[in-house]
């Protein structure tokens, strides 16, 4: 099994800075990585896939990085609706789910 | 647009078996650029990847799970349904369906969850 970790558990960011996320796999999983954004009470939203490809409608301040082992998330300029959970997954072998980070208001 | 929606009994008894359908609308469940999954995620904790289906009938599944589920399709109502059997207190989990891309095994369709609690 490949064990995804991301760090930190709790990122708190105030609306307007810059969040960075990050995700490591206990093995490469090449580019085969993906984030998802995990609201209260709703499924998790596709946000990047192959590590630095937004899925559609994703907003530009979205953007990943990463192959191999080191993957990171980055969001802009937080806005108020980005305050959720955010989950890596890599597709190398089954999937598996990193733990999640949770982006809160500082 | 594509939506997905899971249904099946929201309590089950320890020892029994774990029954949901998910109903694929918008789209067909019967292409080649898609797979389609189930994932779980206890209350308060991580997901968790069960198994998903090609719609010619290959599955695959995690291995932790793999003794336990089976996953089927019906092309003809565009449905796929997950058992899990016996199950135990530490199924209790929302259940998501979702769609999975056939090339590179992202969900990028996910189903709004439903919660099934094991208790007798």
């Amino acid at each position: 099994e490949i064990v995804m970790t991301q760090s930190p558990a709790t990122l708190s960011v105030s609306p307007g800075e810059r969040a960075t996320l990050s995700c490591r796999a206990s093995q490469s999983v090449g580019s085969n990585l993906a984030w998802y954004q995990q609201k209260p009470g709703q499924a998790p939203r596709l946000l990047i896939y192959g590590a630095s490809t937004r899925a559609t409608g994703i907003p530009a301040r979205f953007s990943g990085s990463g192959s191999g082992t080191e993957f990171t998330l980055t969001i802009s300029s937080l806005q108020s609706e980005d305050f959720a959970v955010y989950f890596c997954q890599q597709y190398n072998r089954w999937p598996t789910f990193g733990g999640g980070t949770k982006a809160e208001i500082k | 647009q594509l939506q997905l929606q899971e249904s099946g009994p929201g309590l089950v008894k320890p020892s029994e078996t774990l029954s949901l359908t998910c109903t694929v609308s918008g789209g067909s469940i019967s292409t080649t650029d898609y797979h389609w999954g189930w994932i779980r995620q206890p209350p308060g904790k991580g997901l968790e990847w069960i198994g998903s289906m090609y719609y010619i009938g290959s599955t695959y599944f995690n291995p932790s799970l793999k003794s336990r589920a089976r996953i089927s399709i019906d092309t003809s109502r565009d449905q796929f349904s997950l058992k899990l059997s016996p199950v135990t207190a530490a199924d209790t989990a929302v259940y998501y369906c979702a769609r999975q891309s056939s090339s590179y095994y992202y969900f990028d369709s996910w189903g709004q969850g439903t919660l099934v609690t094991v208790s007798s």
